[in-house]
């Protein structure tokens, strides 16, 4: 079965500190991949999406980035954190053109910026 | 004008009583529509998946979409406290991008 893991659970980091958040998927190969950023009372906000090794398309302009090394590995990282980078983190999967019928959110990282 | 409007409650009810959550949508090119349920510090999971106009059924749950009105609606029947939970409508014209609502807090008191 596929699983999706992400890792840390929570994260206190200081204003112009660097970010690092991994995202890995385990049972399925070529999975489209996501980064999703839910603010506080706010719905969710696509950030990055990925359809392959090396392919990052962002739909947000801001300071933080997005890389796939690896078929199965999403990572979304800043150089310098702001303290509107603060907020809750989800990593997302779907099969390859499947998308449409739904994604698998991984359990979260809670940035708090200060 | 978002292109999904969900109203972000929130929404109290007593257990067993019948709920509606909505979400409304400007897009036409929309034919994939969802509702996740997420819990508190969790991440979102899928709950009802519907392609284009008509009702679906999953036990207590019912999902319906109107594409005329551009409308889309999940019932909870009997609701339960376990249900308390944010739900969250969405939905796609193309597999590589989903578009969320904003998400409605529910909580059913015992």
């Amino acid at each position: 079965s596929q699983t999706i893991h992400q890792w840390p659970a929570t994260l206190v980091q200081p204003v112009g500190s660097p970010l690092s958040l991994e995202c890995t998927v385990e049972g399925t190969s070529n999975p489209n991949l996501y980064w999703y950023r839910q603010a506080a009372g706010r719905g969710l906000q696509l950030l990055f999406y990925s359809v392959g090794i090396g392919q990052i398309s962002s739909e947000v302009p801001q300071n933080l980035s997005a890389s796939r090394p690896q078929d199965r590995q999403f990572i979304l990282s800043s150089k310098k954190l702001l303290l509107s980078d603060s907020g809750f983190y989800l990593c997302a999967w779907s099969v390859e053109g499947m998308g449409s019928y739904g994604y698998t959110f991984g359990s979260g990282t809670r940035l708090t910026v200060v | 004008q978002k292109e999904v409007e969900q109203d972000p409650g929130p929404l109290s009810v007593p257990e067993g009583a019948i709920v509606s959550l909505n979400c409304t949508y400007s897009n036409s090119a929309f034919q994939y529509f969802m509702w996740y349920r997420q819990y508190s510090r969790k991440g979102p999971e899928l709950l009802m998946y519907t392609y284009s106009s008509g009702n679906k059924e999953d036990g207590r749950f019912t999902a319906q979409v109107d594409k005329s009105s551009k409308y889309i609606s999940l019932f909870i029947r009997d609701s339960q406290p376990s249900d308390s939970a944010t739900y969250l409508c969405a939905m796609s014209a193309s597999p590589e991008k989903l578009v969320f609502g904003q998400g409605t807090r529910l909580t059913i008191n015992p």
